[in-house]
């Protein structure tokens, strides 16, 4: 079947605009992960959506950055006023739930802060 | 807190030689680990995981994986390398009470020379 789809794979901005990475998750899987993955941090945890919950936002580096899941599938991660250190890719994964669920990850989205 | 370490950021060896990636991680409680790996240009790709079953793990392209609490270990093994097993490989750590979230350990760049 199909696996995790991100959009766009590349994207190149402005210091100062918005931008929107939107992710496809794994059709029936109830979580939903952000990550980022740069140089000098390797690969950090964003923000996690399970079900209906709350989501988990302890990772989000800064109120610059948000993110929703609409309708318990699709998601976008939106950063504000974007800087140069937000250049990095962000990667989106899902997973069935549960205790075990094996997080299965997309191709991810270069972004490049100008 | 979770941590994960990797020994050895980059690590060569040649065809047909023994492949073993170190991974050392910290955990309050009984842990779920992962070894994942990184194409260039590519997401993460699952190779192996271990939540609590058997201790030795045998994962895809060959790669096993031995948990040792006693170590707090869970390196990587290959017997043989192959010239298509280049690509980076990250250690990951995630705990049931944080939401299965993955901490990630910074990752190792295999080299295999022909």
């Amino acid at each position: 079947g199909a696996g995790v789809s991100q959009s766009p794979s590349n994207k190149v901005t402005e210091k100062g605009k918005d931008v929107e990475l939107r992710c496809d998750p794994i059709s029936g899987h109830t979580a939903l992960y952000w990550y980022r993955q740069s140089l000098g941090q390797g690969l950090e945890f964003l923000i996690y959506f399970q079900g209906n919950s709350a989501p988990d936002k302890s990772g989000l580096p800064s109120d610059r950055f948000s993110a929703e899941r609409t309708g318990g599938s699709v998601s976008t991660l939106t950063i504000q006023r974007t800087q140069q250190e937000d250049s990095a890719v962000y990667l989106c994964a899902s997973s069935p739930g549960g205790e075990r669920g094996t997080q299965y990850f997309g191709p991810g989205t270069r972004l490049t802060v100008l | 807190a979770q941590s994960v370490t990797q020994l050895g950021s980059h690590v060569s060896v040649s065809e047909g030689a023994l492949v073993l990636l170190r991974c050392n991680y910290s955990s309050s409680v009984p842990p779920y680990l992962f070894w994942y790996v990184q194409y260039p240009n590519q997401g993460l790709q699952l190779l192996l995981k271990y939540t609590s079953a058997a201790t030795l793990v045998k994962g895809i392209n060959g790669f096993e994986a031995e948990f040792k609490k006693s170590e707090t270990s869970f390196h990587l093994t290959k017997p043989s390398a192959h010239m298509s097993d280049a690509a980076e490989y990250f250690c990951a750590v995630s705990e049931p009470e944080y939401g299965n979230k993955l901490v990630f350990g910074a990752g190792t760049i295999l080299r295999v020379k022909s």
